[in-house]
């Protein structure tokens, strides 16, 4: 049930660009997106809402295609503190926040 | 500030003892979660709760059983420990409505030995 995350790693150069996806077998309602450093928990970046507009946080934003049940979050000009591992957790149905993780994407920011 | 406080960073038990991990949130949330990190696969559900005593199994739930008495604390409990269950746990918490954030604790790592 678990959603599926693509890539599993990648590494940039400092102010590159990166795109990480999220897929989902089973039809979603919500998209939420996390980052989490070494040795910390996971830190909320955004959630994306079934019927919703695509999301923007700084140079970090996400989009939710609710007929793919897929959704991608964009890394602009990235810098060294983008570094960590992304989740994308999904949920199913609304008024129900069963809230389900991808295995994640190693995010590395070299100077 | 907002907290999910877990009762342990490290735990060192032995197979076949009964462990119990234990998670409080302060923020009067309805929702309350038990998850499993480990390499390569992420974070795996093991138990949700969305109400007192009200809970729902997840993706792995072998092994474990919850307990919510109270609306602030979930416990999971590892009824009888073994290796493979050696891992990192994360609880969390969010409130009833779809479109609110989790909030995550600090992790506990259990060894089984």
């Amino acid at each position: 049930q678990q959603p599926v995350q693509s890539p599993q790693a990648v590494i940039l150069r400092e102010g590159e660009d990166a795109v990480i996806n999220c897929s989902s077998s089973k039809a979603l309602y919500s998209v939420h997106w996390y980052r989490q450093k070494h040795g910390e928990a996971p830190v909320f970046l955004m959630i994306l809402l079934k019927g919703g507009e695509q999301k923007g946080h700084e140079k970090i934003s996400a989009s939710f295609n609710e007929k793919k049940q897929q959704s991608s979050l964009y890394l602009t000009a990235s810098q060294l503190s983008y570094s960590g591992t992304y989740f994308c957790g999904t949920a199913l149905i609304q008024g129900a926040q069963k809230l389900v993780f991808g295995q994640g994407t190693r995010l590395t920011i070299n100077p | 500030d907002v907290k999910v406080t877990q009762s342990s960073r490290y735990l060192v038990k032995r197979t076949g003892e009964k462990v119990f991990l234990e998670c409080v949130q302060d923020m009067d949330h309805e929702n309350m979660f038990w998850y499993r990190q480990d390499p390569g696969l992420g974070l795996r559900l093991i138990y949700f709760s969305y109400d007192v005593k009200m809970k729902e199994k997840g993706d792995i739930p072998e092994g474990y059983s919850v307990s919510r008495e109270k609306k602030e604390r979930f416990s999971l409990i590892l009824e009888s420990a073994s290796t493979n269950q050696t891992s990192m746990y994360l609880c969390a918490s969010s409130g009833g409505q779809q479109n609110t954030e989790a909030f995550f604790g600090q992790g506990t790592r259990l060894t089984v030995v």
